[in-house]
């Protein structure tokens, strides 16, 4: 069984441009998640995505955004970048209602 | 702040030897916790669960520890090999299904 993929594997962008980024979640599963991993901070979570809807959102500037498509995919938006959003996008998803969250190999951002 | 911590940010060990690895919450409601394996360069990987209902949890070589009553958690790894390198994160389950994670303990396995 294929685990959760994403892309593009590194992207590299200027301040003030806008990145996007990509993730297909573990066939059957209904919920998505994003995460930053941002060196000397941890994982911190971003958004939830389920059936289409965002559902919960941490706490991270409007700029960040993203939206599940009908095939659960989804992607993650990110507006006017600054060179601390430079980290590790990962993504996970699970099945609908399940804890137990699945990471992909996450999208490496770099901000110069 | 942050409600999930972990005792040591670096352990040694030599293989064959058992790893502990402890990670203290401040939520006594939580009532969900994983534990996830990140190696150089990837995706944490998923490990072992544990529910507030259980105060013990075995996998293959491993085993999650739960104590309520100091809010305690440890990954315990048998007979730890060269591969189990890599940082070791506890994560419990928020409200609104965020996982929130501790900064994460490298293990290292030495020959």
């Amino acid at each position: 069984e294929a685990g959760v993929t994403q892309s593009p594997t590194h992207l590299i962008k200027t301040r003030g441009q806008q990145a996007t980024l990509r993730c297909s979640p573990i066939s059957g599963h209904t919920s998505v998640y994003w995460y930053q991993q941002a060196l000397g901070l941890g994982l911190q979570f971003l958004l939830w995505y389920d059936e289409g809807e965002e559902r919960n959102r941490g706490n991270f500037p409007p700029r960040f955004s993203g939206r599940q498509f009908p095939n659960y995919s989804s992607e993650l938006n990110v507006n006017a970048l600054e060179l601390e959003d430079s980290a590790l996008y990962l993504c996970a998803s699970s099945l609908q209602g399940a804890f137990e969250q699945y990471f992909g190999p996450g999208t490496r951002l770099t901000v110069t | 702040g942050e409600s999930v911590g972990l005792h040591l940010p670096t352990l040694s060990v030599q293989e064959g030897d058992n790893s502990i690895i402890n990670c203290a919450y401040s939520n006594s409601a939580s009532d969900y916790f994983i534990w996830y394996k990140q190696e150089s360069g990837k995706g944490p990987q998923f490990i072992i669960d544990i529910r507030s209902n259980m105060d013990k949890r075995q996998g293959q070589r491993v085993t999650v520890l739960l104590n309520k009553t100091v809010k305690h958690l440890s990954l315990q790894i048998a007979a730890t090999q060269p591969g189990d390198s890599a940082v070791y994160f506890c994560a419990e389950i928020e409200p609104g299904y965020a996982l929130n994670f501790g900064k994460g303990t490298s293990l290292l396995v030495t020959p």
